[in-house]
């Protein structure tokens, strides 16, 4: 049992390249999430998932796009990098509804954008 | 839109009994409020989670008042390993969509 896992851990982009990141999980779980991380910042919401061939937009979802094909996977998407797209990628996922239950976490991406 | 606000930082020693609280403006009747833990480099960690009164698990409690505009989690006697950011999150479901607010984090530091 794994888990939460996310590909890359880190990668380094230049302005305008395109990339995909994903994230996994064994736990049978329909919710999921991708969040950001700024230095001395707390979360902020990108976009989440209810279930299988489901997306919603979060709290920051400009500049990124997600799928989930499988239940067990949740890719977000940079169409297009810029600078300000630099941070850490968290991906969760939980039971049920995010506020209900426990939430699992990935360990994060770290991208560059230069 | 509920907000959160936390004590940007704290200190306390090993041992000791350390309360955290977290204010949420404006939570809304379906919001539960949810505690994290983050160590450096790595992703968030559940603690505790609950609705109104008090929580309590094997590593946390969690105390709500009756209006639920704050929440307070405590660590009891606290070791080194405790050193680390701690997180409210509130969550609410309204027309807007679905929208989770973490606070800014609270770093607890844990001295000897």
């Amino acid at each position: 049992n794994a888990g939460v896992t996310q590909t890359p851990k880190f990668r380094v982009l230049k302005t305008g390249q395109s990339m995909t990141l994903l994230c996994a999980q064994d736990m049978n779980h329909e919710y999921m999430y991708w969040y950001r991380q700024d230095p001395g910042m707390g979360l902020r919401l990108i976009h989440y998932s209810v279930g299988e061939g489901t997306t919603a937009k979060g709290e920051v979802p400009d500049g990124y796009n997600v799928s989930r094909l499988k239940k067990q996977n949740f890719l977000l998407g940079l169409e297009s990098a810029a600078p300000s797209q630099t941070s850490v990628y968290f991906c969760a996922s939980t039971p049920g509804f995010h506020t209900a239950g426990e939430g699992f976490f990935g360990p994060g991406t770290r991208l560059t954008v230069l | 839109l509920a907000k959160t606000t936390q004590p940007i930082s704290m200190d306390s020693y090993e041992g000791q009994e350390v309360n955290i609280t977290c204010s949420h403006n404006n939570i809304a009747t379906n919001d539960y409020i949810t505690w994290y833990q983050q160590f450096p480099s790595q992703g968030p960690r559940f603690i505790i989670q609950g609705y109104k009164t008090k929580v309590t698990n094997e590593v946390a409690s969690l105390f709500i008042p009756a209006d639920r505009k704050s929440s307070t989690l405590s660590l009891p006697r606290v070791s080194l390993s405790d050193t680390a950011v701690y997180y409210c999150l509130v969550g609410v479901l309204n027309t807007g969509g679905f929208k989770t607010i973490f606070g800014a984090g609270t770093r607890l530091f844990v001295k000897a």
